[in-house]
């Protein structure tokens, strides 16, 4: 079946700093989307992606379709505790999601 | 508008008993999506459903099964549990077609003793 290579699977940050992370695919999405998950929850969209090139932004949050529909990177920008969480990509259809990367955030 | 709802929020069986899950969707979406959340562990696709067929299925035993309804909420079955099927269900509801966005209830948690 179809499967998303999602990196890094975990990170370690200082508050303030940047964080980015990737998903690639063997498959051809038209959709990729990205979400965030707290312990014992069900995951949140952050961020939808429409377009083959498409750049969206959602507050600290950036996103990029890759031009060959087969990869997406997240960044976050100026981290703070909050964003503590694990980060999955999903590329559409069907909903196919990466393994995810665990962010924790140090203040 | 309320957004994906999942019931019971947990729930407690014994193993060889049999568990119902519940989900109903946003309304006008008709795809409803079934994951397997194991403790600390990624999102593992069980089923697919999308206006009362389903389209897809992931690699699970066929004690795993489920349907859809007119109304488009959707019900996964768990038969002969196993100690190991202990996890977060959780079901995602979309529009049908492939430019479009997910949306995660808040999950089942299944305990298996």
């Amino acid at each position: 079946g179809q499967q998303l290579n999602q990196s890094p699977q975990s990170m370690f940050i200082q508050e303030g700093e940047d964080v980015s992370m990737n998903c690639t695919s063997s498959s051809i999405f038209n959709t990729w989307l990205w979400y965030k998950q707290d312990p014992g929850e069900g995951p949140v969209l952050l961020i939808a992606l429409y377009k083959a090139g498409e750049l969206t932004s959602n507050g600290r949050l950036t996103a990029q379709f890759g031009i060959t529909r087969k990869d997406s990177f997240l960044n976050i920008s100026a981290s703070i505790p909050s964003d503590v969480g694990i980060y999955f990509c999903a590329g559409l259809t069907p909903l196919v999601f990466g393994k995810g990367t665990r962010l924790s955030v140090i203040a | 508008e309320a957004g994906v709802t999942q019931s019971p929020t947990h729930l407690i069986k014994t193993r060889g008993q049999q568990a119902t899950l519940r989900c109903s969707p946003i309304s006008g979406h008709t795809s409803v999506y079934w994951y397997q959340q194991a403790l600390g562990l990624g999102l593992q696709f069980l089923l697919w459903y999308d206006e009362g067929e389903e389209r897809n299925r992931g690699n699970f035993p066929p004690r795993f099964s489920g349907r859809q309804f007119p109304n488009y909420s959707s019900e996964l079955n768990v038969n002969a549990l196993e100690l190991e099927d202990s996890a977060l269900y959780l079901c995602a509801s979309s529009l049908g077609g492939q430019i479009t966005e997910a949306f995660f209830g808040q999950g089942t948690r299944l305990t298996v003793v």
